[in-house]
Protein backbone atom coordinates (compact mmCIF):
# COMPACT_ATOMS: atom_id res chain seq x y z
CA UNK A 1 0.00 0.00 0.00
CA UNK A 2 1.19 3.50 -0.46
CA UNK A 3 1.87 6.12 2.80
CA UNK A 4 2.47 10.25 2.45
CA UNK A 5 2.64 12.12 5.02
CA UNK A 6 2.76 15.96 4.74
CA UNK A 7 2.09 19.13 7.38
CA UNK A 8 -1.58 19.75 7.63
CA UNK A 9 -1.37 23.58 8.17
CA UNK A 10 0.90 26.39 7.32
CA UNK A 11 0.39 29.85 7.59
CA UNK A 12 2.34 32.35 6.43
CA UNK A 13 2.34 36.24 5.03
CA UNK A 14 1.99 37.71 1.34
CA UNK A 15 5.59 38.11 0.11
CA UNK A 16 6.82 34.99 2.08
CA UNK A 17 8.45 31.68 0.97
CA UNK A 18 6.47 28.03 2.41
CA UNK A 19 7.87 24.91 2.14
CA UNK A 20 5.76 21.90 2.15
CA UNK A 21 7.33 18.48 2.98
CA UNK A 22 6.15 15.48 1.72
CA UNK A 23 7.52 11.84 2.79
CA UNK A 24 5.95 8.46 1.38
CA UNK A 25 6.06 4.73 1.79
CA UNK A 26 4.90 2.79 -1.64
CA UNK A 27 5.16 -0.57 -3.03
CA UNK A 28 5.63 0.98 -6.30
CA UNK A 29 7.18 4.46 -7.09
CA UNK A 30 7.06 6.48 -10.92
CA UNK A 31 7.46 10.26 -9.47
CA UNK A 32 5.86 12.55 -6.91
CA UNK A 33 3.37 15.41 -7.72
CA UNK A 34 1.80 17.94 -6.57
CA UNK A 35 -1.87 19.31 -7.04
CA UNK A 36 -3.60 22.83 -5.86
CA UNK A 37 -7.22 22.76 -4.67
CA UNK A 38 -8.80 26.06 -3.70
CA UNK A 39 -11.65 25.40 -1.06
CA UNK A 40 -14.64 23.88 -3.13
CA UNK A 41 -12.87 23.63 -6.54
CA UNK A 42 -10.70 20.27 -8.39
CA UNK A 43 -7.72 19.75 -8.01
CA UNK A 44 -5.13 21.28 -10.45
CA UNK A 45 -1.74 19.70 -11.48
CA UNK A 46 1.33 22.01 -10.05
CA UNK A 47 4.45 20.13 -9.99
CA UNK A 48 6.10 16.85 -11.29
CA UNK A 49 9.48 15.19 -10.11
CA UNK A 50 10.31 11.66 -11.64
CA UNK A 51 14.03 12.02 -11.12
CA UNK A 52 16.00 13.66 -8.08
CA UNK A 53 16.74 17.56 -8.18
CA UNK A 54 14.87 20.54 -8.15
CA UNK A 55 12.20 21.56 -10.96
CA UNK A 56 11.13 24.83 -11.00
CA UNK A 57 7.82 26.60 -12.42
CA UNK A 58 7.58 30.22 -12.02
CA UNK A 59 7.16 30.68 -7.93
CA UNK A 60 6.57 27.24 -7.79
CA UNK A 61 9.31 24.70 -7.23
CA UNK A 62 9.59 20.99 -6.47
CA UNK A 63 12.04 18.46 -5.23
CA UNK A 64 13.07 14.66 -5.19
CA UNK A 65 15.19 12.81 -3.24
CA UNK A 66 14.10 9.41 -4.44
CA UNK A 67 16.96 7.59 -1.89
CA UNK A 68 14.97 8.96 1.00
CA UNK A 69 11.43 8.85 -0.13
CA UNK A 70 10.98 12.36 0.07
CA UNK A 71 10.29 15.63 -1.52
CA UNK A 72 9.00 19.13 -1.05
CA UNK A 73 6.74 21.96 -2.40
CA UNK A 74 8.61 25.35 -2.35
CA UNK A 75 6.20 28.35 -2.93
CA UNK A 76 7.72 31.63 -2.70
CA UNK A 77 6.86 35.07 -2.85
CA UNK A 78 3.30 34.06 -1.65
CA UNK A 79 0.04 35.97 -2.97
CA UNK A 80 -3.14 36.01 -1.40
CA UNK A 81 -4.30 33.56 -3.95
CA UNK A 82 -1.89 31.13 -3.25
CA UNK A 83 -4.35 30.42 -0.22
CA UNK A 84 -5.29 26.62 -0.65
CA UNK A 85 -4.99 23.17 -0.04
CA UNK A 86 -1.69 21.48 -1.86
CA UNK A 87 -1.55 17.85 -1.91
CA UNK A 88 1.43 15.31 -2.76
CA UNK A 89 0.48 12.22 -4.66
CA UNK A 90 2.69 9.38 -5.82
CA UNK A 91 2.20 7.47 -8.99
CA UNK A 92 2.64 3.86 -8.88
CA UNK A 93 1.97 1.81 -12.11
CA UNK A 94 -1.01 4.36 -13.34
CA UNK A 95 -2.82 5.46 -9.91
CA UNK A 96 -2.07 8.29 -8.20
CA UNK A 97 -2.14 7.97 -4.17
CA UNK A 98 -2.64 11.40 -2.21
CA UNK A 99 -1.79 12.67 0.72
CA UNK A 100 -3.71 14.15 3.15
CA UNK A 101 -3.20 17.91 2.10
CA UNK A 102 -1.68 20.79 3.77
CA UNK A 103 -3.96 23.73 3.85
CA UNK A 104 -1.76 27.20 3.21
CA UNK A 105 -3.22 30.58 4.61
CA UNK A 106 -1.45 33.49 3.57
CA UNK A 107 -2.17 36.59 5.65
CA UNK A 108 -2.04 40.39 4.23
CA UNK B 1 -12.85 21.74 -25.76
CA UNK B 2 -14.63 21.49 -22.57
CA UNK B 3 -12.31 19.52 -20.56
CA UNK B 4 -13.95 16.77 -17.65
CA UNK B 5 -17.46 17.86 -17.19
CA UNK B 6 -19.38 16.01 -14.45
CA UNK B 7 -23.04 15.97 -13.78
CA UNK B 8 -24.95 16.58 -11.14
CA UNK B 9 -23.15 18.96 -9.36
CA UNK B 10 -25.00 18.49 -6.32
CA UNK B 11 -27.39 15.69 -4.85
CA UNK B 12 -29.21 14.22 -1.96
CA UNK B 13 -30.19 10.96 -1.38
CA UNK B 14 -32.18 8.68 0.85
CA UNK B 15 -31.01 5.92 2.21
CA UNK B 16 -30.98 2.95 0.22
CA UNK B 17 -31.31 4.83 -3.03
CA UNK B 18 -29.54 4.85 -6.00
CA UNK B 19 -27.99 6.89 -8.76
CA UNK B 20 -25.50 7.11 -11.68
CA UNK B 21 -23.06 10.42 -11.16
CA UNK B 22 -21.91 11.43 -14.79
CA UNK B 23 -18.21 11.63 -16.16
CA UNK B 24 -17.37 12.47 -19.86
CA UNK B 25 -14.50 13.73 -21.17
CA UNK B 26 -13.45 15.51 -24.74
CA UNK B 27 -10.02 15.08 -25.19
CA UNK B 28 -9.57 11.49 -26.18
CA UNK B 29 -7.63 10.34 -22.82
CA UNK B 30 -7.52 6.61 -22.79
CA UNK B 31 -7.21 6.58 -18.66
CA UNK B 32 -10.07 7.99 -16.45
CA UNK B 33 -10.44 8.26 -12.57
CA UNK B 34 -12.83 8.50 -9.77
CA UNK B 35 -11.85 9.67 -6.42
CA UNK B 36 -14.01 10.62 -3.46
CA UNK B 37 -12.54 12.91 -1.04
CA UNK B 38 -14.11 13.70 2.50
CA UNK B 39 -13.74 16.32 4.26
CA UNK B 40 -10.06 17.91 5.27
CA UNK B 41 -8.62 14.87 3.35
CA UNK B 42 -7.04 13.44 0.50
CA UNK B 43 -8.78 11.88 -2.42
CA UNK B 44 -9.10 8.07 -2.64
CA UNK B 45 -9.52 5.83 -5.63
CA UNK B 46 -12.65 4.15 -5.72
CA UNK B 47 -11.79 2.62 -9.72
CA UNK B 48 -9.97 3.59 -12.67
CA UNK B 49 -10.32 2.42 -16.24
CA UNK B 50 -6.98 2.18 -18.82
CA UNK B 51 -9.50 2.38 -21.91
CA UNK B 52 -12.89 1.39 -23.22
CA UNK B 53 -14.26 -1.89 -21.96
CA UNK B 54 -11.66 -1.95 -19.51
CA UNK B 55 -12.09 -0.73 -15.38
CA UNK B 56 -9.99 -2.03 -12.45
CA UNK B 57 -11.06 -1.31 -8.51
CA UNK B 58 -8.93 1.47 -6.70
CA UNK B 59 -8.53 1.94 -2.91
CA UNK B 60 -12.53 1.73 -1.58
CA UNK B 61 -14.67 0.33 -4.46
CA UNK B 62 -17.09 -0.68 -1.98
CA UNK B 63 -20.80 -0.12 -2.42
CA UNK B 64 -19.94 1.52 -6.60
CA UNK B 65 -19.61 0.06 -9.83
CA UNK B 66 -18.34 1.40 -13.01
CA UNK B 67 -18.68 0.73 -16.77
CA UNK B 68 -16.77 1.88 -19.58
CA UNK B 69 -18.24 1.45 -22.83
CA UNK B 70 -16.89 4.59 -24.60
CA UNK B 71 -13.43 6.80 -24.64
CA UNK B 72 -15.40 9.55 -23.68
CA UNK B 73 -17.67 8.67 -20.59
CA UNK B 74 -17.32 6.66 -17.62
CA UNK B 75 -20.38 6.70 -14.93
CA UNK B 76 -20.34 6.01 -11.25
CA UNK B 77 -22.79 3.59 -10.09
CA UNK B 78 -23.85 3.71 -6.39
CA UNK B 79 -26.31 1.12 -5.48
CA UNK B 80 -27.96 1.06 -2.36
CA UNK B 81 -26.96 4.68 -1.16
CA UNK B 82 -25.36 4.56 2.77
CA UNK B 83 -24.43 7.62 4.94
CA UNK B 84 -20.48 6.59 4.47
CA UNK B 85 -21.01 7.66 0.82
CA UNK B 86 -21.56 11.43 1.48
CA UNK B 87 -18.62 12.91 -0.05
CA UNK B 88 -17.30 15.00 -3.47
CA UNK B 89 -16.66 12.61 -5.94
CA UNK B 90 -14.26 13.81 -8.28
CA UNK B 91 -13.59 12.63 -12.06
CA UNK B 92 -10.32 12.33 -13.72
CA UNK B 93 -8.44 11.19 -16.89
CA UNK B 94 -4.92 11.19 -18.31
CA UNK B 95 -3.67 10.99 -21.72
CA UNK B 96 -1.25 8.03 -20.32
CA UNK B 97 -1.38 5.60 -17.37
CA UNK B 98 1.72 6.89 -15.49
CA UNK B 99 1.83 10.79 -16.72
CA UNK B 100 2.24 13.02 -14.20
CA UNK B 101 -1.14 15.02 -15.07
CA UNK B 102 -4.48 14.22 -14.39
CA UNK B 103 -7.36 16.55 -15.49
CA UNK B 104 -9.94 16.79 -12.76
CA UNK B 105 -13.61 17.39 -13.26
CA UNK B 106 -15.25 19.90 -11.29
CA UNK B 107 -16.84 17.72 -8.91
CA UNK B 108 -20.00 16.38 -7.87
CA UNK B 109 -21.17 17.07 -3.80
CA UNK B 110 -23.14 14.08 -2.71
CA UNK B 111 -25.54 13.82 0.62
CA UNK B 112 -26.93 10.80 1.83
CA UNK B 113 -29.43 11.27 4.53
Amino acid sequence: GQSLEQPSEVTAVEGAIVQINCTYQTSGFYGLSWYQQHDGGAPTFLSYNALDGLEETGRFSSFLSRSDSYGYLLLQELQMKDSASYFCAVIDDYKLSFGAGTTVTVRA
Amino acid sequence: NAGVTQTPKFRILKIGQSMTLQCAQDMNHNYMYWYRQDPGMGLKLIYYSVGAGITDKGEVPNGYNVSRSTTEDFPLRLELAAPSQTSVYFCASSRQGNQETQYFGPGTRLLVL
